[in-house]
Order: structure tokens, then sequence, then C-alpha cells
């Protein structure tokens, strides 16, 4: 079955203590990003990348890295995570297209809803 | 920078009603426009893709517009019914690959 796939699903962790979601998708795209979602913001774009070794900024990138050494594989790492991050995550991933990424459809994950408390 | 705002916030209907939910944008420099749905406790699922070239695609029961002069795209639910509850977001894509969310309309529809 084709998917995103996330772990953990729910994460409660404390201020300081590093921590990374993992992201993979099966379905060989080449374009991932992640996302976090606050009551009354919507979907906000952190990262993003168009292939492997090739990653870039989002909107709110502050206090986050990620990797992309595989294709399939898009982590999300909090070095040293903050209440203020205390959210729900998304993953997603698109496939490559005409007109350079532009004409397809994204696919999420289920989501991480992580606490720091 | 872009920013994506979605009248109402929430909706209630009885069920059979047609519905129009709405999207507006401040930035038309824009490649396409989604349309998802997000369940309770679940990832968003892609609805309806319109490119910048198109004005509208349908899908089923949905038909959504979309007026790039105007930054509005309109997400229109015909008959609607109760597993229409969802609440539903859309999505612009700019600057190549960023993409700018609005904050979603919660849909109740009611047997």
């Amino acid at each position: 079955e084709a998917q995103v796939t996330q772990n953990p699903r729910y994460l409660i962790t404390v201020t300081g203590k590093k921590l990374t979601v993992t992201c993979s998708q099966n379905m060989n795209h080449e374009y991932m990003s992640w996302y976090r979602q606050d009551p009354g913001l919507g979907l906000r774009q952190i990262y993003y990348s168009m292939n492997v070794e090739v990653t870039d900024k989002g909107d709110v990138p502050e206090g986050y890295k990620v990797s992309r050494k595989e294709k399939r594989n898009f982590p999300l790492i909090l070095e040293s995570p903050s209440p203020n991050q205390t959210s729900l995550y998304f993953c997603a991933s698109r496939p490559p297209g005409l007109g350079a990424f532009i004409d397809n459809e994204q696919f999420f994950g289920p989501g991480t809803r992580l606490t720091v408390l | 920078k872009q920013e994506v705002t979605q009248i109402p916030a929430a909706l209630s209907v009885p069920e059979g009603e047609n519905l129009v939910l709405n999207c507006s944008f401040t930035d038309s420099a824009i490649y396409n426009l989604q349309w998802f749905r997000q369940d309770p406790g679940k990832g968003l699922t892609s609805l309806l893709l319109i490119q910048s070239s198109q004005r509208e695609q349908t899908s089923g029961r949905l038909n959504a517009s979309l007026d790039k002069s105007s930054g509005r795209s309109t997400l229109y639910i015909a008959a609607s019914q109760p597993g229409d509850s969802a609440t539903y977001l859309c999505a612009v894509i700019c600057g190549f690959n960023k993409f700018y969310f609005g904050s979603g309309t919660k849909l109740n529809v009611k047997p």
C-alpha cells in the first residue's frame, strides 16, 4: 500500500531532551516536507526537501533540523525541544511531475502528536 | 508573505444541503491550490487540486473553483452527508515549493 508513515504517533518528552520523529514513504517521491499544526494557525511548513541531500527552510524552521540521506526517509530532529514546540506534526511527500513539481498532489502521514513538558 | 484565510471557521448543516466553503489568499502569484479533508486523529486526504491555469475541478459531489485575480477559491459540496463531517483545509503553493495552509473550516453535517 502506498503510504507515508511517521513514528512515533504520540510522544511526551521533557524540555531539552533530543528527539527524532521519523518519516518514511514507499512511493519513490522526491519531494518531502514537514509541517506543524496548531489550533487557529493551520499547518505551517517547517522544512522541505526536493531530493536526497537537498533541503530548504519553510516558514517556521527555528528549533528544528532535518536530513535527507535516502529518498524514502526524511527525519525531523529537535535537538533541544521546548514547550512551544508542543504541536501536531505531519510529514508529506509528493511525486515529481511536469513543470517541476507544480502539478502534483501532496500525500500526508497520519501525524505525530508531540508534547514537551 | 502569503496568508490564507478560510471562512467560516465552523459550519453546521442538515443532511442533504448544498454548501460552500471559502478560501482566500493575499498573493495571487500561486502555482496551484489544493483542498484537503482532515478527520480527527488522522492525516490529510487530498480532495482536489486546481492548477493556476484552471478555473475549476470536479470530483463526484465536490467542485472547487479558483479565481486567482481576486485571490479566492470555493469548495462546493452537493447533497451533503454525515460522512462529509470533517475539517476542510485549503493550501496554496507558492515560490516553487512552499505550501501555505488556511486554518480550516470544521463541517458538521447533521443526520
